[in-house]
């Protein structure tokens, strides 16, 4: 398994309607997770982030599932704005600090 | 704006050359990273200060690489011999104890 896998899409959404993508990490030692967004062109911003088995943000919500080693993230009420790539991000570890990111699953919300 | 800043934003060199890029993390943050990210991938991560102290880096680091942060405040990341393999967007984060990594908007590097 790779460390993070994402699917890349893109998603392709309505305007007001909800979306789940997932992500799987292969470190079964990893104790936080992290979703970041990042637009077109730009640096990556902290969207969430998960330390135990979930994190809800308003209209994010976010989901660990340690035993299948996978986290979730859900966009409630979908916007125009919330169209993005969003990275998943593991603790490198090993000792390590840096992070390891997934490629990104790309969404693209419809009017 | 207190948010980690690099400076150049976009630096087009020939095959060759040296190019140096910096980095200012968020004042009150001790630990410092530098990412690379190429067209439809996530950012991979190169090296990591804590303070001054470059406690790790990547493989994916050639000899050709080097980094710095000497007063553990700003820090440098020169690239010599630059190939056009090098070309990509480098990004510096920077954190205090968490996890939680804050990015600068990149240094957008073209070797031609």
């Amino acid at each position: 398994r790779k460390e993070v896998e994402q699917d890349p899409g893109p998603f392709n959404v309505p305007e007001g309607a909800t979306v789940a993508f997932n992500c799987t990490y292969s470190n079964s030692a990893s104790q936080s997770f992290f979703w970041y967004r990042q637009d077109c062109r730009k640096e990556p911003k902290l969207l969430m982030s998960v330390y135990s088995s979930g994190n809800e943000d308003g209209r994010f919500t976010a989901q660990l599932n340690r035993a299948s080693q996978y986290i979730s993230l859900l966009i409630r009420d979908s916007k125009l704005s919330d169209s993005a790539t969003y990275l998943c991000v593991v603790p490198s570890g090993g000792g390590a600090d840096g992070l390891t990111f997934g490629k990104g699953t790309h969404l693209i919300i419809q009017p | 704006d207190t948010g980690v800043s690099q400076d150049p934003r976009h630096k087009i060199t020939k095959r060759g050359q040296n190019v140096t890029f910096r980095c200012d993390p968020i004042s009150e943050h001790n630990r410092l990273y530098w990412y690379r990210q190429t067209l439809g991938q996530g950012p991979e991560f190169l090296t990591y200060f804590q303070n001054e102290a470059q406690l790790e880096k990547s493989r994916l680091l050639s000899d050709r690489f080097s980094a710095e942060r000497p007063k553990g405040s700003f820090s440098t990341l020169e690239i010599q011999r630059t190939e056009q393999g090098d070309s990509a967007m480098y990004l510096c984060a920077s954190s205090s104890m968490s996890y939680e990594q804050y990015f600068g908007p990149g240094t957008r590097l073209t070797v031609t």
